[in-house]
């Protein structure tokens, strides 16, 4: 079957750095993504990683490890606007877009 | 900013009743994609159109479940007879490729379904 494992829940205080972890067994692989998403929102697209390594957009950077199946997203200054919900998701063999089940992140003054 | 249209917002039936679901993508998407969410979960693929035709719908219960996209550019999600089980969010998103690179999709506000 195919999955995702992320944290159900992390808080964090604002100014601090959090990491969110994914790990995942999918059939194929095209690339890992993370998307936000507000409560009552739409998700939105944060970052995409098709290759091993670190990409990093402003305070948010994202890693990706194809050999351990593993990645996180990295939110560094911490703002409260920053609390919502935080989705990996994974292109399988036949370029379907498989999501998480999502991590809560609240950021605590 | 272009975005994806989706109505109507909220929707509140009883069950056995039908409910449809209408989605505008971003002009120029050639993909577009209905997703169900349930509360506290991630999006769950129901069914992905490459221009007019359907590309997956391996997880769209057909027993109650059907979505078109006639012209390859709107498209109808629609549920009968509703089950107390479908209540959810139920997302449309686009993209402009449908799996190259980042392939990123832009979702809809989405359509919260109750149902009685």
């Amino acid at each position: 079957g195919q999955s995702l494992e992320q944290p159900s829940e992390v808080t964090a205080v604002e100014g601090a750095i959090v990491q969110i972890n994914c790990t995942y067994q999918t059939s194929g692989f095209y690339g890992l993504s993370w998307y936000q998403q507000h409560d009552g929102g739409a998700p939105t697209f944060l970052s995409y990683n098709a290759l091993d390594g670190l990409e990093e957009t402003g305070r948010f950077s994202s890693f990706l490890s194809r050999s351990d199946s593993y990645g996180y997203l990295l939110l560094q200054e911490l703002q409260m606007k920053d609390s919502a919900s935080y989705f990996c998701a994974v292109r399988d063999s036949s370029y379907k877009l498989i999501f998480g089940s999502g991590t809560r992140l609240l950021v605590r003054p | 900013e272009a975005e994806v249209a989706q109505s109507p917002r909220y929707k509140i039936t009883e069950k056995s009743q039908a409910v449809a679901f209408w989605c505008d993508p971003i002009s120029g998407h050639a993909t577009l994609y209905w997703y169900r969410q349930i509360l506290g979960q991630g999006p769950e693929l129901l069914v992905q159109f490459q221009d007019e035709s359907v590309v997956d719908d391996s997880q769209l219960p057909k027993d109650r479940f059907s979505a078109e996209r006639l012209k390859g550019v709107d498209s109808t999600l629609k549920i009968q007879p509703a089950e107390l089980g479908d209540s959810a969010m139920y997302l449309c998103a686009s993209s402009f490729l449908p799996g190259q690179g980042a392939g990123e999709l832009f979702f809809g506000e989405g359509s919260r379904l109750t149902v009685l």
